[in-house]
This record gives C-alpha cells, sequence and structure tokens, in this order.
C-alpha cells in the first residue's frame, strides 16, 4: 500500500548547478502532477502528464525546468543552472484518472535549498 | 485567472471548540473543491472534496460547503482536538479541464490549544 515517494527529501544546491528531483506515483495511476510551494505559500501548479504524455507545461516558470515522464510511470523533473528564487519544497501528486470525484494524491515533497 | 485566498492566515483556539476555517475564489467556473490538510514536512492529504454541482460533503468531525455562486467555501471542524493541528489549504480546478491544475489558496495554520 505504498504511497507517492519522491527522492530525495532534501537537496541543497549550489547557485548554477542542476539538480533532478524523483517522483514515484501510486502504481496505476495515469494523471501525475508536479507542484512548487515557496515558504509560506500554498503550492502552485508546473506541469501535468497524462501516462507518458505531457499535457499541460504552463507552470513551468523558465526554460530551465524540465519534467518527464518518459515510460508513463516514474517522473523526474529536473532544474537546470538553479538559482537561488527555485528553493522551495517541489510536490508530486497522482490521481487514478481524470474522471469525477478523483482525487490527487500528494508525496512528502522534495525541499531544495540553493546556497 | 483564478486566485484563492484563505482568512485567516493562522488561527488558535482551544480544545474542544468548534471552529469554521474560510476560503474564497474570483472566478466561479470551477470544476470542484477540495480541502487538504498540510502537517509539517509531510504531503498534503485530502479531506473532502465537493464537486461543484453539489452544496456540502461531510467527513466525521469535519464538514464544507460550497456556494458557488458567490465564490465561497467553508471547512467546519467540530469539536477540535490537538491531532488536528495543521495547515488547511482549499484548492479549485478549472471547469474546462477536470480534476487537474489545482489553484491553492495560501493556507490557514490552525493550533488547538490542549
Amino acid at each position: 500500500g505504498a504511497g507517492v515517494s519522491q527522492s530525495p527529501r532534501y537537496k541543497v544546491a549550489k547557485r548554477g548547478q542542476d539538480v533532478a528531483l524523483r517522483c514515484d506515483p501510486i502504481s496505476g495511476h495515469v494523471s501525475l502532477f508536479w507542484y512548487q510551494q515557496a515558504l509560506g505559500q500554498g503550492p502552485e501548479f508546473l506541469t501535468y502528464f497524462q501516462n507518458e504524455a505531457q499535457l499541460d507545461k504552463s507552470g513551468l516558470p523558465s526554460d530551465r525546468f524540465f519534467a518527464e515522464r518518459p515510460e508513463g510511470s516514474v517522473s523526474t523533473l529536473k532544474i537546470q543552472r538553479t538559482q537561488q528564487e527555485d528553493s522551495a519544497v517541489y510536490l508530486c501528486a497522482s490521481s487514478y484518472s481524470l474522471a469525477v470525484g478523483n482525487t490527487q494524491y500528494f508525496g512528502p515533497g522534495t525541499r531544495l535549498t540553493v546556497l | 485567472k483564478q486566485e484563492v485566498t484563505q482568512i485567516p492566515a493562522a488561527l488558535s483556539v482551544p480544545e474542544g471548540e468548534n471552529l469554521v476555517l474560510n476560503c474564497s475564489f474570483t472566478d466561479s467556473a470551477i470544476y470542484n473543491l477540495q480541502w487538504f490538510r498540510q502537517d509539517p514536512g509531510k504531503g498534503l492529504t485530502s479531506l473532502l472534496l465537493i464537486q461543484s454541482s453539489q452544496r456540502e460533503q461531510t467527513s466525521g468531525r469535519l464538514n464544507a460547503s460550497l456556494d458557488k455562486s458567490s465564490g465561497r467555501s467553508t471547512l467546519y471542524i467540530a469539536a477540535s482536538q490537538p491531532g488536528d493541528s495543521a495547515t488547511y489549504l482549499c484548492a479549485v480546478s478549472p471547469s474546462n479541464f477536470g480534476n487537474e491544475k489545482l489553484t491553492f489558496g495560501t493556507g490557514t495554520r490552525l493550533t488547538i490549544i490542549p
């Protein structure tokens, strides 16, 4: 009965480094979402996958952010040339489908600190 | 652009009291509204989901109402307990996409005083 898992839980990067954040959704869940949560704020949508297709990436803040889900299961969010403003908790969520009443199940998040 | 506001930002009440958390949104064209709970260092846990056609949902001591036309929702917690201490977030999904792309409020940090 595993939920959504994310790794690493904490990441410290020097400004300019590249980072990769991993999300393992609940087995069988079709939809996968990434959110960014700054300190004291609510999560903000970044991007969304249905299986391996990235259907919406309108929330990605810049072209330094890239997400993939090549086999329709595990997803990776990559941030290139990290900046201090990228410091936040990155949350991953999955849902079974887009059917009415399906909720999103969230992972514990990865806290990224850029020095 | 949809904006979600939660008031108050923080709330402290003695154990056993009933309380109400408020959420308002600017665009009434929503598919559903959800209330989540977030504990420090942990992800979000969905508490209640209200479809746009519904008025309220109940789960145990929790009751959430939705007035879509006025852009408001409330979360009522009865007989509060110290374990209810957490940050509560409301989120809406747009009507043209279904259950995706949630827009969150900034949350209410609730502290129940034993």
